[in-house]
């Protein structure tokens, strides 16, 4: 099946730094991808929805400056926390959708801000 | 607008036995699609089954399968012969046949799921 990565898988930083992960798909062009934030033991909450070539499109309650979504490439969205603090921390994963009826999942990226 | 919902937030089964895990859903749409995800401890995403709304026939996977009923707006998972790998949580979730921003998921809450030995 198809493949998104995720980079970094686990990231540590500083409490008003900006911290950027990306999201690739690896073997198929993805002109959407959603980025999911998870807290533990709870479900996906939809953050945004990343469109390539054209500005990302948030869910309500996001804030959209805080939450930076570039879709440079039919391969790749990078999602960007700005001035984290340490609320933000949380596990963020994103998700393209295929051609058909399936979307493939990222392994996720674990933000710790302290 | 569509919701998801599971009513179950934790279920356990022994080993080999069989468990349900229940979906109800609601939406106007007619043509839709239904997945199954399992999120197992590494918290990787992996699809389990999927149905489409057209099709009568239940989808089966290996030792999962799923009880689609529309009417009703029910969309349980049936997993037979549990192991412990399956241990984890199980997401219900909807989609709309549209494109573009609308293939968003539309998920429930989830049901964890421990195997006893």
């Amino acid at each position: 099946g198809a493949v998104v990565s995720q980079h970094p898988s686990w990231v540590i930083c500083k409490s008003g730094t900006s911290v950027k992960i990306e999201c690739r798909s690896l073997d198929f062009q993805a002109t959407t991808m959603f980025w999911y934030r998870q807290f533990p033991k709870q479900s996906l909450m939809l953050m945004a929805t990343s469109n390539e070539g054209s500005k990302a499109t948030y869910e309500q309650g996001v804030e959209k400056d805080k939450f930076l979504i570039n879709h440079a490439s039919l391969t790749l969205s990078t999602l960007t926390v700005t001035s984290a603090h340490p609320e933000d921390s949380s596990f963020y994963i994103c998700s393209a959708p295929s051609t058909g009826r399936e979307q493939y999942f990222g392994p996720g990226t674990r933000l710790t801000v302290t | 607008a569509q919701t998801v919902t599971q009513s179950q937030p934790e279920m356990s089964v022994q080993e080999a036995e069989t468990v349900t895990l229940s979906c109800t859903y609601d939406t106007s749409e007619s043509d839709y699609y239904l997945f199954w995800y399992k999120q197992p401890p590494s918290r990787q995403m992996i699809l389990v089954i999927r149905q489409e709304a057209y099709k009568q026939q239940n989808a089966t996977e290996n030792r999962f399968s799923v009880n689609f009923q529309k009417a009703a707006k029910s969309f349980s998972l049936k997993i037979s012969d549990s192991q412990l790998g399956d241990a984890a949580m199980y997401f219900c979730a909807y989609r709309s046949p549209r494109a573009g921003n609308n293939r968003k998921l539309i998920w429930g809450l989830g049901t964890s799921l421990a195997v006893n030995p």
